[in-house]
């Protein structure tokens, strides 16, 4: 089945450190969708790439898809406390598959 | 205020109970699901339900019952749960059941079996 594969599990950056997560997929993908899920919340939805080696930003947050729709990544610049929480990404062809997501620590 | 209320927050039970949990949409949507987020684990989707109609039911024990009456209400009645079932039940909506729509979160139910 499909499956969607997610780095690194934890993250532990200093404040105002850049952070980046990456999501593999073992198939082909219509879009690819980001999350984040607070300490003690519920996964909100960030933003959807639909279009091959589409990029698009979000102040602080840089999010891009692969050419080939595989893979993406989420780059966070200059992290902040806020930014602290899970982030997923989640992506499908005939149905929406989560990654694990990766945990973002961020020390002061 | 996300739109999608789950009740009850936090659920303590035994193995022997039976339970319901409850999720209301408030956005209009068509497509409602029901996930399980445990420790160290991907997100489950176990139902999924679009326009009233079950869609997807990936191998869920059927100790876990859903039932949507309506486009706005799912339930997940519980009987009989295991410890392993102990997890966070997350509910979510999208306009439609679609892999291009976005999902709407309800806050959880956190249950725990003793």
């Amino acid at each position: 089945g499909q499956q969607v594969m997610q780095i690194p599990q934890y993250q532990h950056v200093q404040e105002g450190e850049d952070f980046t997560t990456y999501c593999n997929s073992s198939t082909t993908l219509s879009n690819i969708q980001w999350y984040k899920q607070r300490p003690g919340g519920h996964p909100v939805f960030l933003i959807q790439l639909v279009k091959s080696g589409e990029v698009k930003k979000q102040k602080r947050l840089t999010f891009q898809f692969g050419e080939a729709k595989k893979n993406s990544s989420l780059h966070i610049t200059a992290t902040q406390t806020t930014d602290v929480g899970t982030y997923f990404c989640a992506g499908g062809a005939d149905g929406l598959t989560f990654g694990k997501g990766t945990h973002l620590i961020i020390q002061p | 205020e996300t739109g999608v209320t789950q009740t009850p927050r936090h659920l303590v039970m035994g193995m022997t109970n039976k339970k319901s949990l409850k999720c209301e949409q408030h956005l209009g949507h068509n497509a409602m699901y029901w996930y399980k987020q445990s420790a160290k684990k991907p997100l489950e989707l176990m139902f999924v339900y679009s326009l009233e109609e079950r869609v997807e039911n990936n191998s869920v024990p059927s100790r876990f019952s859903p039932e949507c009456p309506n486009s706005s209400h799912l339930f997940l009645h519980l009987h009989t749960l295991q410890p392993e079932d102990s997890a966070l039940y997350l509910c979510a909506s999208s306009q439609d059941w679609s892999v291009n729509q976005p999902q709407h979160f309800g806050d959880g139910t956190r249950l725990s079996i003793l």
